[in-house]
């Protein structure tokens, strides 16, 4: 069945040090969306991606979606606290169901 | 305010008892998700409803039932044949099922069996 897998798992950074974290589908996808998920908290949806290629901004974040429609990636500039929490990306590939990625933990040092 | 509930926040069971975990929406979505998170884990799908008196399984249907007699509801009973129920229950909805919109998560119920 199809498979959304995340890399890193954690990843620790000081504050001010960028951060990536990277999706990556066994199958092709309609479109990828990513959610944060603070520590104790719910996910919360940050955005969707629906075009091959596609790159998206808000404030220090940026997203891609890849030219195959396979794999996205978040980018985060600058961390500040407020950024902890797990990140998660989401496909929908051949089924009518949202696959959720395997999430990436970010850690910010003050 | 518009959003999903969920009750109760923390649940406490022992083992060989039914439990419900309560899920209520009031965005006017049609579609509804339960997801089950362990720690450190990703979101895994239980059960979804699309519409009203119909819902499909998930990955991890096993020892689980839901209905989906009102639009607004969509409980979860945790049963005794599952095996490993301690984990943090999340419900969700979407505008429709087919994966295009975003999902509204509530703020979780966590479970514990012993």
């Amino acid at each position: 069945g199809q498979q959304v897998m995340q890399i890193p798992q954690y990843q620790h950074v000081q504050e001010g040090e960028d951060f990536t974290t990277y999706c990556n589908s066994s199958t092709t996808l309609s479109n990828i969306q990513w959610y944060k998920q603070r520590p104790g908290g719910h996910p919360v949806f940050l955005i969707q991606l629906v075009k091959s290629g596609e790159v998206k901004k808000q404030k220090r974040l940026t997203f891609q979606f890849g030219e195959a429609k396979k794999n996205s990636s978040l980018h985060i500039t600058a961390t500040q606290t407020t950024d902890v929490g797990t990140y998660f990306c989401a496909g929908l590939g051949g089924t009518d169901k949202l696959i959720f990625g395997t999430g990436t933990r970010l850690q910010v040092f003050p | 305010d518009g959003g999903i509930t969920q009750s109760p926040k923390y649940l406490f069971r022992k083992e060989g008892q039914n439990v419900t975990l309560s899920c209520e929406q009031n965005l006017n979505h049609d579609a509804m998700y339960w997801y089950r998170q362990d720690p450190g884990q990703g979101l895994r799908l239980i059960y979804y409803s699309q519409i009203v008196n119909d819902f499909q399984k998930g990955d991890i249907a096993e020892g689980y039932s839901v209905s989906r007699e009102k639009k607004e509801s969509f409980p979860l009973t945790v049963t005794s044949a599952q095996k490993n129920p301690t984990a943090f229950y999340l419900c969700a909805s979407s505008r429709e099922g087919v994966g295009a919109y975003e999902q509204y998560f509530g703020p979780g119920t966590r479970l514990t069996v012993t």
